[in-house]
C-alpha cells in the first residue's frame, strides 16, 4: 500500500503565484523526500527533510515536516511555467532501510503563463 | 554523464510474448530498483536489489523476474506478457538516500 498520499491530486495556478502541495503518511519515518516528474520523463530529486527537521529551503522550494501529524508540505514560490510537472513525496520508514522508498500518487501542478 | 539508462524506451508486445528490460547505471550504486507507474496509482515497487547477485520482491512482483549479474545492470523480465502489464517502467538506483531514475520504458501489451 502507498505510504505517502499527496493532496491535492491536481493544482492549476498562474505564473508568479505560490503552489502548495501536501503529503500525508501513515507510519513513522526516517526521512521524507520530494521528487519532480516532467511529462514523459523520470523522477528527479528535489529536496530531503529528515525526521528531526521541521523546515528546509532550497531556492524557491520550502518543505515543512510535522511528524506529530505525519504530514509534509512543499511550497514553490513565484512559480514559473517550467514548474509544470507532477510532484511526489517519498518516505523511508523509521527503523527500516533508507534504501527502500515508498512513493505517493503525486500532485499534478500546472502553471499557466 | 549517463546516470541511469533504460532500454528500450518503447515496446509493444503481444499477449504471451516475453521480453527483457535493461537498466544500466554508471554511478557504481549498490541499490537498484524497478518500479511501474500507472495512472492514478503512483509508483509501485516491483523488485529491487541491494547488491550484485541479490534480488528481492517488492510490492507487485507477480509476473516479473529480475537478475543482477553485474553491479551496473539490473534486468527486468516478463516471461509471458499480459495486458495488465501495460505500464511505464522506471529503473532507479541509489548509493545512500537519493534516488536516481531512468527515463522510463513505455510498454504496451496487446
Amino acid at each position: 500500500s502507498q505510504q505517502g498520499e499527496e493532496d491535492p491530486q491536481a493544482l492549476s495556478i498562474q505564473e508568479g503565484e505560490n503552489a502548495t502541495m501536501n503529503c500525508s503518511y501513515k507510519t513513522s519515518i526516517n526521512n521524507l523526500q520530494w521528487y519532480r516528474q516532467n511529462s514523459g520523463r523520470g523522477l528527479v530529486h528535489l529536496i530531503l527533510i529528515r525526521s528531526n527537521e521541521r523546515e528546509k529551503h532550497s531556492g524557491r522550494l520550502r518543505v515543512t515536516l510535522d511528524t506529530s501529524k505525519k504530514s509534509s508540505s512543499l511550497l514553490i514560490t513565484a512559480s514559473r511555467a517550467a514548474d509544470t510537472a507532477s510532484y511526489f513525496c517519498a518516505t523511508a520508514r523509521e527503523g527500516g532501510s533508507n534504501y527502500k522508498l515508498t512513493f505517493g500518487k503525486g500532485t499534478l501542478l500546472t502553471v499557466n503563463p | 554523464n549517463a546516470g541511469v539508462t533504460q532500454t528500450p524506451k518503447f515496446r509493444v508486445l503481444k499477449t504471451g510474448q516475453s521480453m527483457t528490460l535493461l537498466c544500466a547505471q554508471d554511478m557504481n550504486h549498490e541499490y537498484m530498483y524497478w518500479y511501474r507507474q500507472d495512472p492514478g496509482m503512483g509508483l509501485r515497487l516491483i523488485h529491487y536489489s541491494v547488491g550484485e547477485g541479490t534480488t528481492a520482491k517488492g510490492e507487485v512482483p507477480d509476473g516479473y523476474n529480475v537478475s543482477r549479474l553485474k553491479k551496473q545492470n539490473f534486468l527486468l523480465g516478463l516471461e509471458s506478457a499480459a495486458p495488465s502489464q501495460t505500464s511505464v517502467y522506471f529503473c532507479a538506483s541509489t548509493q545512500s538516500i537519493l534516488f536516481f531514475f531512468g527515463q522510463g520504458t513505455r510498454l504496451t501489451v496487446v
